[in-house]
């Protein structure tokens, strides 16, 4: 199984270009993440998708937006970086809140991303 | 709002030694998960567990035990005779359990096992 996939795993931007973080689970999930990890400040979400079709913001969505394309797949997109969107992204999903393994995220493996 | 914290940073031991990762949260509902999250230096995270609320019971799965009191609001994670293979960051967090739950993570302890 593979999990949860995220593509790129490293990315140099330039202040003011855009990309776009993909990211897709085959585990059937409903619920997606967005997370970005800095320096002493652990974990903090971005945005996340409870299910197909609806998104929400985390605690830190500025400068950043969503689409949860379909169960398997939602990606993460910076219309223009800034050197303050420099760290680790993960990407993560989770089942159903009545499954057994509920609010257990699996996480891809991270994309290091770098705004000059 | 749910509030994680890590008040440990850094910390060193040498192999063999027991060692006591601190957690304590913050929560208004009284139904919640906790968790414990593993992250080595190849940067993947791992689950290691999650705890109900309402389940008190200290967990031990080999050299790690986890100890949930809900009076101090604290579910600790105690590694014992531990060994370089330890060496991560560790994360707690907490969630509530309905639907539109997320996880909230507190800052990481970095856990430094030394031969």
């Amino acid at each position: 199984n593979a999990g949860v996939t995220q593509t790129p795993k490293f990315q140099v931007l330039k202040t003011g270009q855009s990309m776009t973080l993909q990211c897709a689970q085959d585990m059937n999930h409903n619920s997606m993440y967005w997370y970005r990890q800095d320096p002493g400040m652990g974990l903090r979400l971005i945005y996340y998708s409870a299910s197909e079709g609806t998104t929400d913001k985390g605690e830190v969505p500025n400068g950043y937006n969503v689409s949860r394309l379909n169960k398997r797949e939602f990606s993460l997109r910076l219309e223009s970086a800034a050197p303050s969107q420099t760290s680790v992204y993960f990407c993560a999903s989770s089942p159903r809140t009545t499954a057994l393994r509920a609010n257990v995220l699996t996480f891809g493996a991270g994309s290091r991303l770098t705004v000059l | 709002a749910q509030k994680v914290t890590q008040a440990q940073t850094e910390i060193s031991v040498v192999e063999k030694e027991d060692v006591t990762l601190d957690c304590v949260y913050e929560t208004r509902d009284t139904t919640y998960y906790l968790f414990w999250y593993k992250q080595p230096p190849s940067g993947e995270l791992v689950f290691l567990i999650r705890r109900n609320s309402f389940d008190e019971q200290n967990e031990i799965s080999g050299r790690y035990s986890w100890n949930f009191q809900k009076s101090t609001s604290s579910f600790n994670f105690t590694i014992t005779a531990s060994q370089v293979v330890d060496s991560a960051v560790y994360f707690c967090a907490l969630s509530l359990t309905g639907a539109n739950s997320k996880l909230t993570f507190g800052k990481g302890i970095t856990l430094s096992v030394r031969p």
